[in-house]
């Protein structure tokens, strides 16, 4: 089935520094990948829609100067949380849609990120 | 904001019954998906189920959809203490998903 990674499983910075996710399909093209939070025991909320080589879509409130998202290639898209807070801290998780499109199609998700900032 | 709210929000019982959980959405749907997390971890995809149908299964899942109502219940037979996880449905399909706010599921030995 298809697999989508994410690195690394867990980080801990400091307050004001940068961070970097990455999320991956394994073994399929991603035209999309999409990029979700999740507090503790809350649901997962759509941060923004990444697309293959041109910006991303932002949801209502999340800002995109503070969240950089870069989707250079069908296989990765990269979420960098700048100048990072205690706020900021929640678990990340990305997802893939494969190239056929359709909708019915399933997103993959990968397992998170955990990303702690003290 | 949520598209669904799922209830019940916890739910344990013992290995071997069966557990159902709930999901309603507000907005005309072409699909509704159900996931499973796992504590700590991603989502894993269960199933699908198109807006044409009424009940779709698969191995001990069954899933129905009712439309009319605008809910859909995710039923987990025989379950078993590895079911133990939080249960979301989403609608949306390809494109954007939007979460119910999940089921945290416990099946104790």
């Amino acid at each position: 089935g298809a697999v989508v990674s994410q690195h690394p499983s867990r980080v801990i910075c400091k307050s004001g520094t940068s961070v970097k996710i990455e999320c991956r399909s394994l073994d399929f093209q991603a035209t999309t990948m999409f990029w979700y939070r999740q507090f503790p025991k809350q649901s997962l909320m759509l941060m923004a829609t990444s697309n293959e080589g041109s910006k991303a879509t932002y949801e209502q409130g999340v800002e995109k100067d503070k969240f950089l998202i870069n989707h250079a290639s069908l296989t990765l898209s990269t979420l960098t949380v700048t100048s990072a807070h205690p706020e900021d801290s929640s678990f990340y998780i990305c997802s893939a849609r494969d190239h056929g499109g359709g909708i019915t199609d399933t997103q993959y998700f990968g397992p998170g990120t955990r990303l702690t900032v003290l | 904001s949520q598209q669904g709210e799922e209830d019940p929000q916890a739910l344990s019982i013992q290995e071997g019954e069966n557990a159902t959980m709930n999901c309603s959405y507000k907005t005309s749907i072409n699909n509704l998906q159900w996931y499973r997390q796992n504590s700590g971890r991603g989502l894993v995809h269960l199933i699908l189920i198109r807006s044409n149908e009424r009940e779709k299964h698969s191995g001990r899942l069954r899933v129905t959809l009712d439309t009319s109502k605008k809910s859909s219940s995710l039923l987990i037979t025989a379950s078993r203490a590895a079911d133990t996880a939080s249960y979301f449905c989403a609608t949306g399909g390809g494109n954007k998903l939007t979460f119910g706010t999940g089921t945290q599921l416990k099946v104790e030995l």
